[in-house]
């Protein structure tokens, strides 16, 4: 299976702030990453699709970018309601596979 | 509007078998591949199973559950399953249903995630 590797595990940042998580995949995925946000008690929401394609009714701070095996999840302006769990997923084949998350908090 | 809604999780013993059930509405059911996922309290997001879209002749599970776990669908129903067998401690955690798009673009078939999720069921397995 191919394994997802999200970093950092959490993240700290102020309004206003360009935030960067990053994706690595154990190998080349082209471009069939997917980014989503979970909030407490929530399902997750799907954010980015193919690897840079944002979901329609996303926030234009949000963007995502990469191929084969580095990925990245950018928000430009971090704003207080982005505080949230941030998870990759692969979708090139099965068994598809999760990044273990990264939480984000606001300062 | 477009909504999946889980059922059937339940509290039961080790060993037991739960069949969970994910209603789908405002969409074309049978179009889509659908997916289960679970998420254990406190951890993260573990793909579970998935389906193909149609007759569902294609399935695919996670090494942690496969032989154990079985998804299907019923297009008649739009309804998805996941029967789950002979369960386990480790098998507790909230299970969502998801589906996800897929489209033939210029004869390239293209993949969009997963766009719309339920809102969970819960499974505890415990003596």
């Amino acid at each position: 299976d191919i394994q997802m590797t999200q970093s950092p595990s959490t993240l700290s940042a102020s309004v206003g702030d360009r935030v960067t998580i990053t994706c690595r995949a154990s190998q080349n995925i082209h471009s069939w990453l997917a980014w989503y946000q979970q909030k407490p008690g929530k399902a997750p929401k799907l954010l980015i699709f193919k690897a840079s394609n944002l979901e329609s009714g996303v926030p234009s701070r949000f963007s995502g970018s990469g191929s084969g095996t580095e990925f990245t999840l950018t928000i430009s302006s971090l704003q207080p309601d982005d505080s949230a769990t941030y998870y990759c997923q692969q979708y090139n084949s099965y068994a598809y596979t999760f990044g273990q998350g990264t939480k984000l908090e606001i300062k | 509007q477009v909504q999946l809604v889980e059922s059937g999780g339940a509290v039961v013993q080790p060993g037991r078998s739960l069949r969970l059930s994910c209603a789908a509405s405002g969409f074309i059911f049978s179009s889509y591949p659908m997916h289960w996922v679970r998420q254990a309290p406190g951890k993260g997001l573990e793909w579970v199973a998935g389906i193909s879209y149609l007759g569902g002749s294609t399935k695919s599970y996670a090494d942690s559950v496969k032989g154990q776990f079985t998804i299907s669908r019923d297009n008649s129903k739009n309804t998805l399953y996941l029967q789950m067998n002979n369960l386990r401690p480790e098998d507790t955690a909230l299970y969502y249903c998801a589906r996800e798009p897929r489209t033939l673009v210029r004869g390239i078939l293209q993949y969009y995630g997963m766009d719309v999720w339920g809102q969970g069921t819960t499974v505890t397995v415990s003596s």
